[in-house]
C-alpha cells in the first residue's frame, strides 16, 4: 500500500542532543513537508521542498535541518539549538502543483 | 496576511447534533480550502475542500460553507456520532504551496 512512513512513532532526546526523525513515501509525490503541532498552536511549517536538492525554511526553521537528496526520503533534525523541541512532528507529501496533502502518522518527540 | 483564525477552540455537541466549525483569513489569493480531522496520536485525514468559486460543497455529512466576501469559511456535521469526537483543523493556501493551518477545533460527540 502507497503512503507515508515516519519513524520513530517515540523518541526521547537528552538535552544538547541532536537527532534525526525518518520520512520516507512511496507515492511518488514531489513535495514533502515537516510541520511541528503543539497543543493549541495548530501546525506549523518547518521546512518543506518541492523537488530532490531542494528545500525552503517555513516560519519555524531555527534550530531544524532537512535534506532530500531522494524524492522517497525527507528527514528531519532537531539540532541542540531548537530550545523547545518536545512536540508532535507531521510529515506530509503531495503530488507538485496539487494540493491534498498526505500525512504520515508522527513522531512524538520528548526531550528529557 | 498569512494567518487563518479558527474558532471555537473546543465544542461539545449531543449526539445527533450539527457542530459548526468557523474559519476566517485575510490573504484573498488563498485558493484552496480544506478541512482535516485528527485523531489522538494520528496524522490528520483530508476530509473535505472547496475552491473559492463555488459557495457550498458536501460529502456525507460534512458540509463546507464559503462566504467570499466575507473571507470566512464552516465545517457543518450532520448528524454527529461519537465516532466524529477529534480535533478538525481548517487551513488554506495559494496554488499549491504549503498549506497554513488553522489552531485546531477539539470536538466531543456525547452519546
Amino acid at each position: 500500500d502507497g503512503g507515508i512512513t515516519q519513524s520513530p512513532k517515540y523518541l526521547f532526546r537528552k538535552e544538547g542532543q541532536n537527532v534525526t526523525l525518518s520520512c520516507e513515501q512511496n507515492l511518488n509525490h514531489d513535495a514533502m513537508y515537516w510541520y511541528r503541532q503543539d497543543p493549541g498552536q495548530g501546525l506549523r511549517l518547518i521546512y518543506y521542498s518541492q523537488i530532490v536538492n531542494d528545500f525552503q525554511k517555513g516560519d519555524i526553521a531555527e534550530g531544524y535541518s532537512v535534506s532530500r537528496e531522494k524524492k522517497e526520503s525527507f528527514p528531519l533534525t532537531v539540532t541542540s539549538a531548537q530550545k523547545n523541541p518536545t512536540a508532535f512532528y507531521l510529515c506530509a507529501s503531495t503530488p507538485r502543483g496539487l494540493y491534498g496533502y498526505t500525512f504520515g502518522s508522527g513522531t512524538r518527540l520528548t526531550v528529557v | 496576511q498569512q494567518q487563518v483564525k479558527q474558532s471555537p477552540q473546543s465544542l461539545i455537541v449531543q449526539k445527533g447534533g450539527i457542530p459548526i466549525i468557523n474559519c476566517a483569513y485575510e490573504n484573498t489569493a488563498f485558493d484552496y480550502f480544506p478541512w482535516y480531522q485528527q485523531f489522538p496520536g494520528k496524522g490528520p485525514a483530508l476530509l473535505i475542500a472547496i475552491r473559492p468559486d463555488v459557495s457550498e460543497k458536501k460529502e456525507g455529512r460534512f458540509t463546507i460553507s464559503f462566504n467570499k466576501s466575507a473571507k470566512q469559511f464552516s465545517l457543518h456535521i450532520m448528524d454527529s456520532q461519537p465516532g466524529d469526537s477529534a480535533t478538525y483543523f481548517c487551513a488554506a493556501s495559494i496554488a499549491g504551496t504549503a498549506l497554513i493551518f488553522g489552531k485546531g477545533t477539539t470536538l466531543s460527540v456525547s452519546s
